[in-house]
């Protein structure tokens, strides 16, 4: 069973807006990874946040992880079209195993 | 080189037929995987090698037979399959330690079993 749950199931915003993806899980976790799969193709790390983080940046992305409620949110600033894609969330309870359990996923469409 | 690289990109393949998908890394990650994605759902994992060992099967039926000849090659045997196993294929790779790290995913093998 997936260990994560993200919401909304679909998103579409206008370039240049910022979007919005959560993340809810439902046990303790070693870290949390967000992946991006464009259509049909393999899976990119977007970014990793271990459960003692609360917030990590990487360039226009911003990930916050809130272990007591169990989620997570993904903020894409200054969305592109090149950002419509699928976004998962993973969740890695055991840390040295990288047994990763992926969420239902977040289909992204930023209009041109 | 930071690419895993998978072949065969598709593969169409009958219910008796044997056939073979390739995974091959050389970022000098000792932890592999295989994972199978259907459409529209999230990966799902299949098998995990450490250091050319299996160390996770999640109870994957044995049609599907892994096998790790090195440190950066990983295969998926597969034989007798069901159309139900349609799926794409994703081979991917880490690190190993215990505070678990990024996986870099190859591009996947597309399999229809007709």
């Amino acid at each position: 069973s997936q260990q994560g749950e993200e919401d909304p199931q679909a998103l579409s915003i206008q370039e240049g807006e910022n979007a919005t993806m959560n993340c809810s899980y439902k046990t303790s976790i070693n870290n949390l990874q967000w992946y991006r799969q464009n259509s049909g193709r393999g899976l990119v790390h977007l970014i990793l946040i271990r459960s003692n983080e609360r917030e990590k940046h990487s360039g226009r992305l911003r990930v916050t992880l809130d272990t007591s409620k169990k989620s997570s949110s993904l903020l894409i600033t200054a969305s592109r079209a090149a950002d419509t894609a699928s976004y998962f969330c993973a969740t890695d309870v055991t840390g040295a195993n990288s047994k990763l359990t992926f969420g239902k996923g977040i289909t992204l469409s930023v209009r041109p | 080189d930071t690419e895993v690289t998978q072949t065969p990109k598709h593969l169409v393949m009958g219910m008796t037929n044997k056939k073979s998908l390739k995974c091959e890394q050389h970022m000098g990650h000792r932890a592999m995987y295989w994972y199978k994605q259907k459409a529209k759902k999230p990966p799902e994992l299949m098998f995990v090698y450490s250091y050319e060992k299996l160390s996770i099967n999640e109870s994957v039926p044995s049609r599907f037979s892994p096998e790790c000849p090195n440190s950066s090659l990983l295969n998926l045997h597969l034989h007798a399959l069901q159309p139900e196993d349609s799926a794409l294929y994703l081979c991917a790779s880490s690190l190993w330690d215990r505070d678990g790290n990024e996986q870099f995913f190859g591009p996947g093998t597309r399999l229809t079993v007709l």
